[in-house]
């Protein structure tokens, strides 16, 4: 089945900097990479996703990229801002047959002010 | 307003008792989620739903049981044989299994076993 690594657990920078999140995924049938925000105590919100069949996404200071080959995504975040601090989680899934959504271990995100 | 709806927010059980946890969207979603957070081990998945009256087992499977009865509808049950059940449970719900897209999750339960 797929297996979801993320890297790094935990990741401080200061306000203005930027900071990347990566992960790795085992299934190379994964087609959908979607990314979640999490906030203390609350359920995760989807901020940005791709799908196989595109290299590199953006929305506003958010982007995701993908690589196929190397079976790897990443998520990058500009201009930090102190409400960027959360956790975040990216995820794969495979269309077709069982859909599960597997998800990486999470990225703890501090943002300095 | 459309959406995924948990309750309790929080449940204390005591240790022997099976207790439920309501899972309700309405978004006219076919696939729904259960998974369960604790501290740095991110999501893991305990059941899902593709369509009603079916169900898979996830990865963590083992001291839960679920049901579909209802498009709408997942609880889950988490028995007395589940070893270490506090933790903070999420249920997600998507379109289906067509086309995977966003997948929408509750605000969650915190589960306390005293």
């Amino acid at each position: 089945g797929e297996n979801v690594e993320q890297h790094p657990s935990t990741l401080s920078v200061q306000e203005g900097d930027s900071a990347v999140i990566k992960c790795t995924y085992s299934d190379s049938a994964s087609n959908y990479f979607p990314w979640y925000k999490q906030e203390l105590g609350k359920g995760p919100q989807l901020i940005i996703d791709i799908r196989s069949n595109v290299g590199e996404k953006k929305d506003q200071r958010i982007a995701v990229t993908l690589n196929k080959t190397a079976k790897h995504f990443s998520l990058h975040i500009t201009e930090t801002q102190p409400e960027d601090s959360a956790v975040y989680f990216c995820a794969a899934i495979s269309q077709g047959g069982s859909e599960k959504l597997v998800f990486g271990k999470g990225t703890k995100l501090t943002v300095n002010p | 307003d459309g959406g995924i709806t948990q309750s309790p927010k929080y449940l204390f059980r005591k240790e022997g008792q099976n207790v439920t946890l309501s899972c309700e969207q309405n978004l006219n979603h076919d696939a729904m989620y259960w998974y369960r957070q604790d501290p740095g081990q991110g999501l893991r998945l305990i059941y899902y739903s593709q369509i009603v009256n079916d169900f898979q087992k996830g990865d963590i499977a083992e001291g839960y049981s679920v049901s579909r009865e209802k498009k709408e509808s997942f609880p889950l049950t988490v028995t007395s044989a589940q070893k270490n059940p506090t933790a903070f449970y999420l249920c997600a719900s998507s379109v289906g299994t067509q086309n995977p897209t966003e997948a929408f999750f509750g605000q969650g339960t915190r589960l306390t076993v005293v």
